[in-house]
């Protein structure tokens, strides 16, 4: 069992260049998130999926791109990377059926790096 | 708006102590609450996840406790090991998706 697997787990980008980081969960999850986390500043929601076909914005949306075209899959896209997005991306998915009230499972996260 | 708050930010202890982290919420209208623990360059796993209906859970070595009414959760950790070093972080999870603190860096020292 895989469990959350991101890929890549490691790229650097050039300002202005585009990317699309990939979550698959082998788990069924219904809820799926894509985090950012940056020192001092903790985790922090990008966007959210509710179910295939589903997305919504978290706390910090701007400049970011989601898709969830199939169940298993989580995309998150940057269209014009900027510096202020060198992060370290973390996707996750939770158990049971209502929003927020199962346990979060996480991928072992993709580290960024925009030049 | 929820807030999560992890005190102290990081905890040196020798080997054997038992020790306890802390985590405060300021909304107690939440589902859940849930303890992660991550090394360093990893990802977060799991500890404990405790339902708004439970006072504490446990997982050997580990007791996570929850207070809603007084929006506190605490993890205590008993007779700490090296292995035991990484950040702790909990999340609460309400009408929003989940809210974590910041976290705790816990170093046990042989």
């Amino acid at each position: 069992n895989a469990g959350v697997t991101q890929t890549p787990k490691f790229r650097v980008l050039k300002t202005g260049q585009s990317m699309t980081l990939l979550c698959a969960q082998d788990m069924n999850h219904e809820y799926m998130y894509w985090y950012r986390q940056d020192p001092g500043m903790g985790l922090r929601l990008i966007h959210y999926s509710v179910g295939e076909g589903t997305t919504a914005k978290g706390e910090v949306p701007d400049g970011y791109n989601v898709s969830r075209l199939k169940k298993q899959n989580f995309l998150l896209g940057l269209e014009s990377a900027a510096p202020s997005q060198t992060s370290v991306y973390f996707c996750a998915s939770i158990t049971g059926s209502v929003v927020n009230t199962g346990e979060l499972f996480f991928g072992e996260g993709s580290r960024l790096t925009v030049l | 708006k929820q807030e999560v708050t992890q005190i102290p930010a990081a905890l040196s202890v020798p080997e054997g102590e038992n020790l306890v982290l802390n985590c405060s919420f300021t909304d107690s209208a939440i589902y859940n609450l849930q303890w992660f623990r991550q090394d360093p360059g990893k990802g977060l796993t799991s500890l404990l996840l405790i339902q708004s209906s439970q006072r504490e859970q446990t997982s050997g070595r580990l007791n996570a406790s929850l207070d809603k009414s007084s929006g506190r959760s605490t993890l205590y950790i008993a007779a700490s090991q090296p292995g035991d070093s990484a950040t702790y972080l909990c999340a609460v999870g309400g009408n929003t998706p989940l809210v974590f603190g910041k976290g705790t860096r816990l170093s046990v020292i042989a």
